[in-house]
């Protein structure tokens, strides 16, 4: 079935190490992929996001990566400060005949940086 | 800007009843969604809108009522609430759906129990 889920459901790393956040999807049909960022009490905020004509993106500290042979994408946040402690979503967005207002969210992370 | 605004954020009904949990953004966005949150699911889309006088279903519709009126209005109208409901929803509006030119930008969501 169309699914995006998460390998790990929590991740702890040490503040000023890289974190890794990946994610996969089963929907080879997709071509758009956004990771989103979930603090406590509030709404997802837009981090970064890929389309499937690429297979890396990057921003500020975050790198995202798009590997369509697997079905896997990841989340690269280079040293990890306590205030990106959240819970951190991918989202699918499949194509259904042409039609694209359908993001598929995963169960997302919980990345919890230690100091 | 505001961005998008959910009211109210807090709410407890009992089995049966009705409300309506107001959604508003000043981005003249056009498309508009509703999502619920629930633990260990990630997000569900419920309802969306790609504009006024247009809404489609999601994921998850049943149970649920919207209308959109306005390009800034997307209320969300609970029937007859169930304990199936108790969740957070979340708002979110973009230009295009989600897509990369326009991300979507949640609210901070509406936590609903139904008892």
């Amino acid at each position: 079935g169309e699914s995006v889920g998460l390998h790990l459901p929590t991740l702890s790393v040490q503040e000023g190490d890289n974190s890794i956040i990946n994610c996969a999807y089963s929907n080879s049909a997709s071509d758009y992929f956004i990771w989103y960022k979930q603090e406590s009490g509030k709404g997802p905020q837009f981090i970064i996001d890929i389309r499937s004509n690429m297979d890396k993106r990057q921003g500020q500290r975050v790198t995202v990566l798009l590997n369509k042979t697997v079905k896997h994408l990841s989340l690269q946040i280079a040293a990890t400060q306590p205030g990106d402690s959240a819970v951190y979503f991918c989202a699918e967005n499949p194509i259904y005949g042409g039609a694209t207002n359908k993001l598929i969210f995963g169960t997302g992370t919980l990345l919890a940086v230690q100091p | 800007n505001a961005g998008v605004t959910q009211t109210p954020k807090f709410q407890v009904l009992k089995t049966g009843q009705s409300m309506t949990l107001q959604c508003a953004q000043d981005m003249n966005h056009e498309y508009m969604s509703w999502y619920r949150q629930d633990p260990g699911m990630g997000l569900r889309l419920i309802h969306y809108s790609v504009g006024a006088g247009i809404t489609d279903q999601g994921e998850v519709p049943n149970g649920y009522n919207v209308s959109r009126s306005t390009t800034e209005d997307f209320p969300l109208r609970l029937l007859s609430a169930a304990p199936s409901q108790t969740s957070v929803y979340f708002c979110a509006s973009g230009r295009s759906g989600g897509r990369g030119d326009s991300p979507l930008h949640f609210g901070n969501g509406t936590r609903l129990t139904v008892t």
